[in-house]
């Protein structure tokens, strides 16, 4: 079961937007709405920011945002703020009824 | 408030199987479907396997079908995770998390994670 790719790290100032990707295939990303992703601070446990594509959980800010187009969905932070350094992970539903996760991307605040 | 305390790593030999539990308070657990998820260090997240609300079929990450096998028990709140034939790459932090309700997916909430070293 391949991860699903996503870059190693993206980096952007205070108040820039920054975008990471997350490429799978018609069978995951592409076959389905069930797309999630997760902010991890280290020695933290994941925290949801995004499901089903683009709806943010009671309590996240709207500076996160979520997207799909084909086979690849994106998370795009705006504003960015120091707080948002952290690895960030997006997760899909596969259709072997199984689940599978991206490879993390480091976001880094210049 | 939504609470999920994992318990049971520790040290283990190759070959030798261990038992997580996941002891889950301050929602309706038995309404959830559950996850295992794990963390080698300093690697990224691997998904392991899913418990439905009703405990009927589970799925597994290929790496650990066949060795691993999720279960619960609705009458104590708990989700465990029997882990036998153990190998080295099993190696990580294991974390269980909680499904959001409805039709919707997304694991909303998770536990601290319990760390789990196969080593001789």
């Amino acid at each position: 079961q391949s991860a699903l790719t996503q870059p190693a790290s993206v980096s952007g100032s205070p108040g820039q937007s920054i975008t990471i990707s997350c490429t799978g295939t018609s069978s995951d990303v592409g076959g389905y709405n069930y797309v999630s992703w997760y902010q991890q601070h280290p020695g933290k446990a994941p925290k949801l920011v995004i499901y089903d594509v683009s709806n943010r959980p009671s309590g996240i800010s709207n500076r996160f945002s979520g997207s799909k187009s084909g086979d690849t969905a994106s998370l795009t932070i705006s504003g960015l703020q120091p707080e948002d350094e952290a690895d960030y992970y997006c997760n899909s539903y596969r259709s072997s009824r199984t689940f599978v996760f991206g490879t993390g991307t480091k976001v880094t605040v210049l | 408030q939504v609470q999920l305390v994992e318990s049971g790593g520790g040290v283990v030999q190759p070959g030798g199987s261990l038992r997580l539990s996941c002891a889950a308070s301050g929602f309706t657990f038995s309404a959830y479907a559950m996850h295992w998820v794990r963390q080698a260090p300093g690697k990224g997240l691997e998904w392991v396997a899913i418990m439905p609300y009703d405990g009927t079929t589970k799925y597994y990450a290929d790496s650990v079908r066949g060795r691993f096998t999720i279960s619960r028990d609705n009458s104590k709140n708990t989700l465990y995770l029997q882990m036998n034939s153990l190998r080295a790459e099993d190696t990580a932090v294991y974390y269980c998390a909680r499904r959001i309700s409805g039709y919707n997916y997304g694991l909303d909430y998770w536990g601290q994670g319990t760390l789990v070293t196969v080593s001789s």
